[in-house]
């Protein structure tokens, strides 16, 4: 079975800077899709950015990008210009590419503040 | 085009009531997946429903949970005999019929389950 590790419980960052969040996934899959979501206070779950395994290139969403290491299983989220509007909750999470639609495997989730 | 609806937001019941939670997916979507979130955790994957089917339901309790998706009307969430454990958000999410885990899934807001 596929696992999703999110290693820091809890980050902060000051307003206008960067911030790396980090995530790796354990799968002896070759094909599979990644994504980020963010949770805010209201909890709802917003897609942030997604990346498909086969892709070599990062993928990019304005102020959100990845950095996707296949061979390390490892598949970080920086935050570029961090807003106000940036502090929640966030997961990555690993969905199977095979028998075609699949759930969703969830990360136990970082808690983003920043600071003004 | 609106997007999975969730009902009620919020339930309180007391402990060996039943709680039935309802998820409509987004136009389009014949795919419906609930997720269960424990204060402080992130969603756990419990059951994965297409119209009239169970496809997976490797994440729900053996007993007391059930869940349906019929032909006509949204998916159901029961939880019978409610015990104060079974207090979490409870997602819902939907993805398109075509049969393809790069399609992202979607999320409704939640319902808010409390056992007192």
């Amino acid at each position: 079975a596929q696992t999703v590790t999110q290693s820091q419980p809890e980050m902060s960052v000051q307003e206008a800077e960067t911030v790396t969040l980090s995530c790796t996934y354990d799968t002896s899959e070759s094909d599979y899709y990644l994504f980020w979501y963010k949770q805010p206070p209201s909890r709802q779950m917003i897609l942030v950015i997604r990346q498909e395994a086969y892709k070599q290139q990062n993928a990019t969403e304005n102020r959100f990008s990845v950095n996707f290491q296949k061979a390390a299983k490892s598949f970080s989220l920086k935050i570029s210009d961090s807003q106000l509007g940036d502090a929640a909750m966030y997961f990555c999470a690993y969905r199977s590419s095979n028998s075609g639609n699949t759930p969703l495997v969830f990360g136990k989730g970082t808690r983003l503040s920043v600071i003004a | 085009n609106a997007g999975v609806m969730q009902n009620p937001r919020h339930l309180v019941r007391r402990r060996g009531q039943e709680a039935r939670l309802r998820c409509s997916p987004m136009k389009g979507h014949s795919h419906v997946y609930w997720y269960r979130q424990l204060p402080e955790e992130g969603l756990k994957f419990m059951v994965y429903l297409q119209k009239e089917n169970i496809i997976d339901e490797s994440g729900m309790p053996k007993e007391r949970f059930s869940a349906e998706f019929p032909k006509e009307g949204p998916s159901i969430l029961r939880i019978q005999q409610v015990v104060r454990g079974d207090s979490a958000a409870y997602f819902c999410a939907s993805s398109p019929r075509t049969g393809s885990s790069g399609n992202t899934i979607y999320f409704g807001e939640g319902s808010w389950l409390t056992v007192v």
